[in-house]
């Protein structure tokens, strides 16, 4: 994937994890991250858009943010339901589209 | 509200061409900077980009399977139309089209689509 993303996350009830999303100056240096979780069986939702915008109805325990060219989205407050693939992707000026990280598996142990 | 849903075959022999067809509410195609996504995800892989086509028929693909990809929409149907030719058996996935914005990644997604390319 033009994005790396960690392959595994983890934590417990009520902490704060963050995945990581790194790329370069012409996708995340140059455009904005969007975020989705994917939780089993289900298609992607849209978790934070414009780097640190949350779509209503998504908790404020989400949160995202970038700085130059990698992004991290932040969940506070862990819970079981949170449990879920997340992946990061943004548009890429040289490859003329949308590239993806490889996705996070996030446990909630 | 936005929806978008996807149909097509569940089965393609390889070698084949694959016809998804993506029916939307909820938003119009001709409505400036609006655009219509597919995405795929293998089972138990990462999502994939393929392609967008825009209000104003822009198109992009992803640049390793441009050769095979074809996007057209048909705006009085809410409509959007994926063809991929030359199918194979690691083609197989779940298909997905989106709602997006111009060049920006995808917001609403489909329910998606399973194909799988088997004899």
């Amino acid at each position: 994937s033009v994005l790396t993303q960690p392959p595994s996350a983890s934590g417990t009830p009520g902490q704060r994890v963050s995945i990581s999303c790194s790329g370069s100056g012409s996708n995340i240096g140059s455009n904005t991250v969007t975020w989705y979780q994917q939780l089993p069986g289900t298609a992607p939702n849209l978790l934070i858009y414009s780097n640190n915008q949350r779509p209503s109805g998504v908790p404020d325990r989400f949160s995202g943010s970038k700085s130059g060219t990698s992004a991290s989205l932040a969940i506070s407050g862990l819970q079981s339901e949170d449990e879920a693939d997340y992946y990061c992707a943004a548009w890429d000026d040289s490859l003329n589209g949308v590239v993806f990280g490889g996705g996070t598996e996030l446990t909630v142990l | 509200q936005i929806t978008l849903k996807e149909s097509g075959p569940t089965l393609v022999k390889p070698t084949q061409t694959l016809t998804l067809t993506c029916t939307f509410s909820g938003f119009s195609l001709s409505s400036n900077g609006v655009g219509v996504g597919w995405i795929r995800q293998p089972p138990g892989k990462a999502l994939e980009w393929l392609g967008v086509i825009y209000w104003n028929d822009d198109k992009r693909f992803s640049p390793s399977l441009k050769s095979r990809l074809t996007i057209t929409k048909d705006t009085s149907k809410n409509q959007v139309v994926l063809t991929m030719t030359n199918m194979d058996p690691v083609d197989t996935a779940t298909y997905y089209c989106a709602h997006s914005h111009l060049w920006e990644p995808v917001d609403y997604w489909g329910q998606g689509a399973l194909v799988t390319v088997s004899s």
